[in-house]
């Protein structure tokens, strides 16, 4: 069974400070991993994905196979990151998503 | 161009009532999916299309959950006889692959069921 943990319900932290997004997973084949990212009011969408090994919004993401985890990383945060945050896990016809977390940047 | 559309965005019902929830994907999206989002939790999957053909129901909690999608385009899922575990948000989202990636979601109906 595939299955996504993220350990944090809420990481709060000061504009300008290093973020760290925590995501594992559980998974038997060969993962695909995702970051989707709710603002307030809006809808889900997606942040990143692994293979595309791209930085958005100056988020970055690295897959670790040996520790099963695909942590997200920004170096220094801003207010408008202040968001739900969704690790999300490809198996066959499906997306598996953690419980999330919500990411608040004080000024 | 247009997201994916549903409607509608609030919905009441009593318990024991029946409901329907629509899901306009984006056009020419293969792929259309349905999650259910209870409160402070992810979005679970409930089932999958591809076309009109659905491929994975493996999701539905129980057979009162009833999706289609009979022309390829459009979704309904129905909820008979509903319970008032069933109040979460329900999202719809559409891919233009035969694989599930990049999925694109709708701002989801928010169900209460009384």
């Amino acid at each position: 069974a595939q299955r996504v943990t993220q350990p944090e319900k809420l990481l709060s932290v000061f504009k300008g400070a290093p973020v760290e997004l925590k995501c594992n997973y559980s998974y038997s084949g060969s993962p695909e991993l995702f970051w989707y990212v709710q603002y307030s009011r809006q809808r889900l969408q997606l942040l990143l994905r692994h293979i595309s090994r791209e930085s958005i919004k100056g988020f970055t993401a690295d897959l670790n196979k040996g520790e099963t985890s695909f942590h997200l990383k920004k170096p220094f945060a801003q207010e408008e990151d202040s968001a739900m945050y969704y690790c999300a896990l490809s198996g066959y016809s499906t997306l598996t998503f953690g419980k999330g977390t919500m990411l608040l940047v004080s000024p | 161009g247009a997201g994916v559309s549903q409607s509608p965005r609030y919905k009441v019902a009593k318990r024991g009532q029946d409901v329907a929830l629509r899901c306009d994907p984006i056009s020419g999206h293969v792929s259309l999916f349905w999650y259910q989002q209870a409160l402070g939790q992810g979005p679970e999957f409930l089932t999958y299309f591809q076309n009109e053909a659905q491929l994975d129901k493996s999701g539905l909690p129980s057979d009162r959950f009833f999706a289609e999608r009979p022309e390829g385009s459009v979704s309904t899922l129905k909820i008979q006889r509903t319970q008032q575990e069933d109040s979460a948000v329900y999202l719809c989202a559409s891919s233009p692959q035969r694989s599930n990636q990049p999925q694109h979601f709708g701002d989801g109906t928010r169900l209460s069921i009384l």
